[in-house]
């Protein structure tokens, strides 16, 4: 079993839509919580780091996190063509901070 | 925010040849830092451990002599394919912690293809 687990996608959405990506993961060690933005031949970007359980807002953007069910998810709200990348969710624990990614879902949103 | 600037861009280059990948913390130190391979619509996955003033750290499976790495100042690290062969094609991005567990900045990442 992987550490991560991420449907790769690609989802395919009409603009304004609310947008819900997941992941689940294996190891309950895991505390620190991340989202990443990735663009076409770009590197990833940061958008939500969350850590242990709860809810995180930022703009059109909600990171969620249940660590009773190792599930997290990431919601856009009103989305839009510049939306379209691929998210890739990743986790880390408390004593080492390098993150285990997931493989990315890939998002389309169109007008 | 703090910048990672990585290049080139992309690169293209013969098999047998020896490639270098060049990233800089634009604004601030990096003590450390993380080089990743992403093959097309995979994740990323961590090769190696750079950290300066000493030898890389290795992830299992990575040939430490195939993929040189040299982090001789705080803000620059390289990574070197070296007798790069077309299996070695991919997108190869690095990283560095800018904070205290609030995650990573990565550089925009380096197409090589390999002919």
């Amino acid at each position: 079993q992987k550490e991560v687990e991420q449907d790769p996608g690609p989802l395919s959405v009409p603009e304004g839509a609310i947008v819900s990506l997941n992941c689940t993961y294996s190891n309950s060690a895991f505390q620190y919580f991340m989202w990443y933005r990735q663009y076409s031949r770009k590197g990833p970007e940061l958008l939500m780091y969350t850590y242990s359980s709860g809810n995180k807002e930022d703009g059109r953007f909600t990171a969620q996190v249940d660590k009773s069910s190792k599930y997290i998810s990431l919601f856009i709200r009103d989305s839009q063509p510049s939306d379209s990348a691929t998210y890739l969710c990743a986790v880390s624990s408390g004593g080492s901070y390098i993150p285990t990614f997931g493989r990315g879902t890939s998002l389309i949103v169109h007008p | 925010g703090a910048v990672v600037s990585q290049h080139p861009s992309w690169v293209i280059c013969k098999s047998g040849t020896s490639v270098k990948i060049e990233c800089r913390s634009l604004d601030f130190q990096a003590t450390t830092m993380f080089w990743y391979r992403q093959f097309p619509k995979q994740s990323l996955m961590l090769m190696a451990t750079s950290n300066e003033g000493s030898k890389a750290t290795y992830e299992q499976g990575v040939e430490k002599d195939k993929f040189l790495i040299n982090h001789a100042s705080l803000t620059l690290s390289t990574l070197t394919v070296t007798s790069a062969h077309p299996e070695d094609s991919s997108f190869y991005i690095c990283s560095a912690r800018t904070g205290s567990g609030d995650g990573y900045t990565f550089g925009s990442g380096t197409r090589l293809t390999v002919v």
